[in-house]
């Protein structure tokens, strides 16, 4: 398997413009994790899903973000506008999820997002 | 909400010493899990830790859980220039992480 998969690495933009970050999840994981990383705040949750349905969202900074998860196989965190502020890595990860409990989770590369 | 708490948040040693990393959290959670992070780089899985008084170990890293007093440590054994980077617990409460501990290892 290719692990989580995030695109685009890079991404470069002006306030103001729309940003879409995407990820494809390791096949047969059920549960997908959005997060964002800076060195003021860390490593915070934005939103995660279970079985495609988003389950916490309390982490999403405020209404310019949203998030979906169309399918298994697919999911997109959106800004718009974007702001200087929002200037961070975004990572996505994946895990198996059953009743038991989470299994680990498994990150992609990340998205290194600069709003000029 | 979940608060998942870190100490210390920076740690320098010399090589060849022992260290603990300490992670307390603030909710019942039978699973915490431990990541290494490289600068630069994404999130590497280390452990996942099922339940109380569970110890894995890996290399020179031994993690272990007591979930009575929902505390983690992460103990590190004659420590080596490779071990240096950023530690971080999660619990499986919504997988929050805590600030993450950045550990220097000097020769």
């Amino acid at each position: 398997d290719a692990g989580v998969i995030q695109s685009p690495r890079h991404e470069v933009t002006e306030m103001g413009q729309e940003v879409t970050l995407r990820c494809k999840p390791i096949s047969g994981h059920n549960s997908l994790f959005w997060y964002r990383q800076t060195m003021m705040r860390g490593l915070e949750l934005l939103i995660y899903f279970n079985n495609n349905v988003p389950i916490d969202d309390s982490g999403m900074p405020e209404d310019r973000f949203s998030a979906k998860m169309p399918n298994a196989s697919f999911s997109t965190l959106k800004i718009q506008p974007s702001e200087p502020r929002d200037s961070a890595v975004y990572f996505c990860a994946s895990s198996l999820w059953v009743a038991g409990g989470r299994g680990m989770l498994f990150f992609g590369s990340g998205t290194q997002l600069s709003v000029l | 909400e979940l608060k998942v708490e870190q100490n210390p948040l920076f740690l320098s040693m010399q090589e060849g010493k022992n260290y603990t990393i300490y992670c307390n959290y603030s909710t019942t959670s039978d699973r915490l899990y431990w990541y290494r992070q490289d600068p630069g780089k994404s999130l590497e899985s280390l452990f996942v830790l099922l339940s109380n008084g569970a110890v894995k170990q890996e290399g020179r890293l031994m993690a272990s859980l007591d979930t009575k007093a929902r505390l983690s440590t992460l103990h590190i054994t004659a420590a080596v220039h490779d071990l240096s980077a950023t530690y971080f617990c999660a619990v499986d409460h919504d997988m929050r992480f805590g600030a993450g501990t950045r550990l220097t290892v000097k020769p």
